[in-house]
């Protein structure tokens, strides 16, 4: 089985620390995601990287940015938390554009509070 | 751009009733796939279905259903005799050549 792992399930941070929120996925996945889930808003994706060392913006990157230095490991940092980043991150991976499969694999979630 | 629009915010139903939760979505890439996925209380993703764009064909599964109408850009997903345990948010999803986005989600209540 797929197993995406997210390091921290629950996290409590202060105003202005930096913030790194790990992924590990063990299927040799190329593309990983990360997406932060609030009431109302759905997910919206916040980073993606189809690569080592490739990323690319989501639909909400300010305040955020990722790193991608092996495959399976996908890492968002959160710069200096604000108050407004509470929230849950999901880290999500799949596998290359219509290879096999392309169901998108999930991690249980980090439940992130700034405060 | 991408996007996925599911109008219905929350829905309740009485148990044993049939419930469709409605999925419009946007994109320009030609070859893409569309995704429901359930999110129950516990918090998890749990994944339900997978169509790609070049297969309209509608499918059954149990008591679930999904109509895939290309024309209208809609993806459209049926429970039938909806029962307690049907209860959560569901998602649905598109992916395009590489980004996946995401519905704000349809939170279904079923009422015993």
């Amino acid at each position: 089985d797929v197993k995406v792992t997210q390091s921290s399930r629950y996290l409590v941070k202060r105003t202005g620390e930096k913030v790194f929120l790990e992924c590990v996925q063990d299927m040799d996945h190329e593309n990983m995601f990360w997406y932060r889930q609030d009431p109302g808003l759905g997910l919206r994706l916040i980073y993606f990287s189809y690569d080592v060392k490739m990323k690319e913006k989501g639909d909400i990157p300010e305040g955020y940015s990722v790193s991608r230095e092996k495959k399976e490991r996908f890492s968002l940092i959160l710069e200096s938390a604000s108050t407004n980043q509470t929230s849950m991150y999901l880290c999500a991976s799949t596998d290359s554009p219509w290879r096999t499969g392309n169901t998108i694999y999930f991690g249980e979630g980090s439940w992130l509070t700034v405060v | 751009a991408q996007k996925v629009t599911q109008a219905q915010t929350e829905i309740s139903v009485v148990e044993k009733e049939d419930v469709t939760l409605d999925c419009v979505y946007e994109t320009r890439d030609t070859t893409y796939y569309l995704f429901w996925y359930k999110q129950p209380p516990s918090g998890e993703l749990v994944f339900l279905i997978r169509r790609n764009s070049f297969d309209e064909q509608n499918e059954i599964s149990g008591r679930y259903s999904w109509n895939f109408q290309k024309s209208t850009s809609s993806f459209n997903f049926t429970i039938t005799a909806s029962q307690v345990v049907d209860s959560a948010v569901y998602f649905c999803a598109l992916r395009g050549y590489q980004k996946v986005t995401f519905g704000t989600g349809t939170k279904l209540q079923v009422i015993p």
